[in-house]
């Protein structure tokens, strides 16, 4: 069976430092796997998706970036943090039938 | 563009009561359209979706949506609400094309003993 595997499921960071978030997806190959960003009090807003290896779009300018050095992993990183960078990331996979399945999520806390 | 509009950010009903979660979507083509719920610090669970099948749409935990063309929306209901309902529901459309999934802003839902 298909499983989407998301940590650390907390993270306490001070502003300047890096960050990587990690996603990886088993039980399928060449998958869509996208990262949303779920901010105090707002919906989710899409940060990036990747059709395959090394190909990334960017939704939405920000101090983000993502990489997927490999087929089913998809890593979210920054540099030097912002304390808007705090919120609640998601990563996700496109399976068949058009739903996407959901990590359980990383709660990031920027001070 | 397709874009999705949740109406209300709060819904509150009384335990046994009907839920009515209202949606209303924007799109140029035919979309594919999906409610999903989400408790406190966890990721998303799916709970329905809408692919041009039936137009009544049967998901989990007695959950149903009805999509209708006429009105674009995609309305979520449950006859009896339960305790275990509260938590907070968002609906999507699929942006196809690249395949993307565009969310509302969420429905809190609140259920009072």
């Amino acid at each position: 069976s298909q499983t989407i595997h998301q940590w650390p499921a907390t993270l306490v960071q001070p502003v300047g430092s890096p960050l990587s978030l990690e996603c990886t997806v088993e039980g399928t190959s060449n998958p869509n796997l996208y990262w949303y960003r779920q901010a105090a009090g707002r919906g989710l807003q899409l940060l990036f998706y990747s059709v395959g290896i090394g190909q990334i779009s960017s939704e939405v300018p920000q101090n983000l970036s993502a990489s997927r050095p490999q087929d089913r992993q998809f890593i979210l990183s920054s540099k030097k943090l912002l304390l808007s960078d705090s919120g609640f990331y998601l990563c996700a996979w496109r399976s068949v039938g058009y739903g996407y399945t959901f990590g359980s999520g990383t709660r990031l806390t920027v001070v | 563009a397709q874009s999705v509009t949740q109406l209300g950010s709060h819904v509150s009903v009384s335990e046994g009561a009907l839920v009515l979660l209202r949606c209303n979507y924007s799109s140029s083509v035919p979309p594919y359209l999906f409610w999903y719920v989400q408790y406190p610090n966890q990721g998303l669970q799916l709970l329905l979706k809408y692919t041009s099948a039936a137009t009544l749409v049967k998901g989990i935990n007695g959950f149903e949506a009805e999509f209708k063309k006429s009105e674009t929306s995609f309305h979520l209901t449950k006859p009896s609400a339960h305790m275990s309902d509260a938590a907070e529901y968002f609906c999507a459309v699929n942006q196809d094309s690249s395949y993307k999934l565009i969310f509302g802003s969420g429905t809190r839902l609140l259920v009072r003993p």
